[in-house]
């Protein structure tokens, strides 16, 4: 069964700060991953996604993720975080399997 | 072009009333899905729908929770008698079928269930 490792629940940083979220997937394939953001009241919108080819992907936002094989990892990261990305981040895996599997997120706090 | 639609935004209930949520999905869109979100949570799977297929409800909590789906567009979940537990926010989510772009979901703003 696939599965979604989020091992940061909350992540504080301040404003200009690089920033680096953690995603680590269990699945038996290449899977197709995913990464989303959700601000306050909002529902989910995606950054970016991974499916194959170059393993470093571009998002939007300024988001960046790299897709890990040997360690199973997709981890986001941002070069200078601004506060207006203070929201909720989350991960997800799939490959057709129709209803891909979401982390439990991450919490991200902006200081000034 | 428009995104997926959901109402109402907010929604306040009495234990043991009944409620539906709508959803409506990316126009061309066949497959929807309806998660829950509790406070702090992650995304908690309820149902899934593909085209004209059977649903897969393996994610419904309980029998009191229902959904359909009219035409191959939009969606109602119902929850009958509700309870305080169901308090959460309910995103529906839509995507393509078929190719590479499958399971890259589109969501809704959600509506946000507060039973008293």
């Amino acid at each position: 069964a696939q599965s979604v490792t989020q091992p940061d629940i909350h992540i504080t940083v301040s404003e200009g700060a690089s920033l680096e979220l953690r995603c680590n997937y269990s699945y038996g394939a290449t899977p197709y991953l995913f990464w989303y953001v959700q601000s306050p009241g909002q529902g989910l919108q995606l950054l970016l996604k991974y499916f194959s080819g170059d393993t470093l992907v571009q998002g939007i936002k300024g988001f960046e993720a790299e897709f890990k094989r040997s360690q199973s990892s997709f981890n986001l990261r941002k070069p200078s975080v601004h506060w207006s990305d203070a929201a909720e981040y989350f991960c997800a895996v799939g490959r057709g399997s129709y209803i891909p599997t979401f982390g439990r997120g991450t919490s991200l706090i902006v200081h000034p | 072009g428009a995104g997926v639609s959901q109402s109402p935004s907010n929604k306040v209930t009495e234990k043991g009333k009944d409620v539906e949520l709508r959803c409506d999905p990316i126009s061309g869109h066949t497959a929807l899905y309806w998660y829950r979100q509790s406070l702090g949570q992650g995304l908690e799977f309820l149902i899934y729908f593909q085209g004209n297929s059977a649903p897969d409800k393996s994610g419904l909590p309980s029998d009191r929770f229902s959904a359909e789906r009219t035409g191959g567009s939009v969606s109602t979940l119902t929850i009958q008698r509700t309870q305080q537990e169901d308090s959460a926010v309910y995103l529906c989510a839509s995507s393509v079928s078929g190719g590479v772009d499958t399971d890259t979901q589109y969501f809704g703003p959600g509506t946000r269930l507060t039973v008293l």
